[in-house]
């Protein structure tokens, strides 16, 4: 058990498809993020939300749509999506706020198959 | 541009061997470091971190050296063990920039009976 629940673990969807990812922390923290992990690449940073508000964009495509209701809960909505689109998919939390960084902890990911 | 990179892509280790990954960060403002391992089918999961203001720090069986000089990373297993077979991957952070963390590639490690 990581603390960071991800759900689904695997999704096959079209491209036209809409579909929505769900991360859930039971760890208390106030910080969650998306990644994605493409083989061979290493791991890109995609949102952050910071206490509910998104503090981080990294150039990601209008299709992807972060949600995050409370601190507990992120979402990603995913609408026509592109075959390059397939890949891992991992939620992370971890406590901010104070003047040292601390480790993200991660869910195991929803593993996404564009068809 | 500033990067983390990992100097083997694959090590593979006897059992009960010690074994040492290393990793090359070129941002010298990194002042946070971090080890994750991935196993199979999960997500990472952190091993260990240290911060700039240390050169070593050790956890169950794993010991971090970090040399700044040269902007080093390594993280070295005691008695290598079946279960340690995973990808690893290490991650810098400048701490007054927030929560970017920069990830390596990873190396995987296989761990011979």
């Amino acid at each position: 058990e990581t603390g960071v629940t991800q759900t689904p673990r695997h999704l096959v969807m079209g491209m036209t498809n809409k579909k929505s990812l769900k991360c859930e922390q039971h760890l208390g923290h106030n910080a969650m993020y998306w990644y994605k992990q493409s083989a061979k690449k290493p791991l890109e940073l995609m949102f952050v939300y910071n206490f509910k508000e998104q503090t981080e964009n990294n150039s990601v495509p209008s299709r992807f749509s972060p949600e995050c209701p409370n601190s507990s809960h992120l979402f990603l909505h995913l609408h026509t999506l592109q075959p390059e689109d397939s890949a891992l998919y991992l939620c992370a939390s971890s406590q901010e706020g104070s003047t040292e960084n601390q480790p993200q902890h991660f869910g195991d990911g929803t593993r996404l198959s564009i068809l | 541009g500033e990067s983390v990179g990992l100097h083997l892509p694959t090590l593979s280790v006897q059992e009960g061997d010690n074994s040492i990954i290393n990793c090359a960060y070129s941002n010298s403002a990194s002042d946070y470091f971090i080890w994750y391992k991935q196993e199979s089918g999960k997500g990472p999961q952190f091993i260990i971190d240290i911060r700039s203001n240390m050169d070593k720090r050790q956890g169950q069986r794993v010991t971090v050296l970090l040399n700044k000089t040269v902007k080093h990373l390594s993280l070295q297993i005691a008695a290598t063990q079946p279960g340690d077979s995973a990808v690893y991957f290490c991650a810098e952070n400048i701490s007054n920039y927030g929560q970017n963390f920069v990830f390596g590639p990873g190396t995987r490690l296989s761990v011979l009976p």
